[in-house]
């Protein structure tokens, strides 16, 4: 079974662009949530998709937005990037369900210049 | 609202001797409790996860975790810790969010350094 595969996994923008981040699940899982992980901290639940719908989202304002597929793969896009937007952003799938574990890709490394 | 504690932000032990990481947790309903290892610049691997059942749970490389409902606490452990094992722990808990579909969220994280 494959894992779960982020591109790119590292990035330069610079304050006020635009970044799309991008998220294949593992096989199987119909659930992709995102997640905001700051130097020295746990990872911030960013939103969570499932077949196609978002289903639920954390305290991130709109410029935050995503998008899932029908193969269940997912984009997380970033407007109007700000310097705290620094952070690795980690995409996890799963079965969605109570109890179900997530399966955590390596990252993509965001730097805001 | 749902959230977890881990209030030992940084942890050193010597290699051989036992560990205990702490996390608590605040949420209404019955938990689902997980434990995630992080290696630097990596994602977050599962260790292990309760829901049910007995209250103390076996997981991966020689952990556990033991539920204590009353203290709301879901603490890590290992009898013998290997260098291998520094790295970053993170306890994190799943609610349900409506239809009962889940969200988990993470607590701060336990930092964990092994010394010869």
């Amino acid at each position: 079974e494959t894992g779960v595969t982020q591109s790119p996994t590292h990035l330069i923008k610079t304050r006020g662009q635009q970044v799309t981040l991008r998220c294949s699940s593992q096989s199987g899982h119909n659930t992709v949530s995102w997640y905001q992980q700051a130097l020295g901290q746990g990872p911030q639940f960013i939103f969570q998709y499932y077949r196609e719908e978002e289903n639920g989202r954390g305290n991130f304002p709109p410029r935050f937005s995503g998008l899932q597929f029908p193969n269940y793969s997912s984009e997380l896009n970033v407007n109007a990037l700000e310097l705290d937007d620094s952070a690795l952003y980690l995409c996890a799938s799963s079965l969605g369900t109570l109890g179900s574990p997530l399966h955590f890709g390596n990252g993509t490394r965001l730097t805001v210049t | 609202a749902q959230s977890v504690t881990q209030p030992d932000i940084h942890i050193t032990v010597s290699e051989g001797a036992s560990l205990e990481l702490r996390c608590n947790y605040s949420y209404g309903a019955t938990p689902y409790l997980f434990w995630y290892v992080q290696s630097p610049g990596q994602g977050l691997q599962l260790l292990l996860k309760y829901f049910s059942g007995d209250t103390l749970v076996q997981g991966i490389k020689g952990f556990e975790a033991e539920f204590k409902r009353s203290q709301s606490s879901f603490n890590l452990r290992k009898p013998s810790v290997h260098w291998s094992d520094a790295a970053e722990y993170f306890c994190a808990v799943g609610t349900d969010i409506a239809g009962g579909y889940q969200k988990v969220t993470f607590g701060t994280g336990t930092k964990l350094q092994v010394i010869p």
